[in-house]
């Protein structure tokens, strides 16, 4: 029940494609979802936030879709740039006084130029 | 501002061996948590400190600890190595933005992770 399932494992997209990264959950406790970028030989660094009370956040060219009922976020790269290549994380975590996410197992994202 | 220090970057172990990693948050950052990465099990949850007490611990043997300092930097050590335990270890700090009442809720304004630290066992 704690677990965070992300697809896919690899994604590779043209340059100004949408990218669409989906994750879904069980825990119902969940009530913050953040979306992570890592490039190699660097830590996960922080991309784009939601909670459950709303159904998108937009953020530039990165977009949140929650769909609460279905358990399910996904994290749309409009416009998908070369430079957008590296492994994203979803993660999950409940707010109430701990500090631990549970993290999608990563999606390796390649846009060719 | 400063980001999340981690060091070593590099550390090259003998299995047996033990090892201290060291994580200097982000200033005013309170809450330091420590990330095992790996490509097979991804990023897993190894212990969370908040004014030099632990909170929260994942699923690890004994032989994985940790200790907040006053001033918030944070070391995690690793006793009796095994080859198992080579990874990426990630320490990341944030800031508790409101607590409530007596019970402090810390708002989850995210993480901010370090370049962390790559062992390697041997």
């Amino acid at each position: 029940q704690q677990q965070v399932k992300q697809s896919p494992q690899s994604l590779i997209v043209q340059k100004g494609g949408i990218s669409i990264i989906n994750c879904a959950y069980e825990n119902t406790a969940f009530d913050y979802f953040p979306w992570y970028q890592q490039f190699p030989g660097k830590g996960p660094a922080l991309l784009i936030a939601i909670r459950p009370d709303v159904s998108e956040k937009k953020e530039g060219r990165f977009t949140i879709s929650f769909n609460k009922s279905a358990k399910q976020f996904s994290l749309h790269i409009m416009d998908s740039q070369p430079g957008d290549s590296a492994t994203y994380f979803c993660a999950a975590s409940v707010t109430s006084g701990t500090y631990k996410y549970i993290f999608g197992t990563g999606t390796r994202l390649k846009v060719l130029a | 501002k400063a980001g999340v220090t981690q060091t070593p970057r590099y550390l090259i172990k003998t299995r047996g061996q033990q090892v201290t990693l060291s994580c200097s948050p982000i200033s005013g950052h309170r809450s330091v948590s420590w990330y095992q990465q790996t490509p097979g099990q991804g990023l897993q949850f190894l212990f969370e400190y908040f004014s030099e007490t632990q909170r929260n611990k994942g699923n690890f043997p004994g032989r994985f600890s940790g200790r907040q300092f006053s001033n918030s930097r944070s070391e995690m050590n690793v006793s009796t190595l095994e080859l198992g335990d080579s990874a990426l270890y990630l320490c990341a700090s944030s800031l508790p933005a409101r607590t409530t009442g007596r019970i402090q809720s810390l708002v989850n304004y995210g993480y901010t992770f370090g370049s962390g630290t790559r062992l390697t066992v041997v």
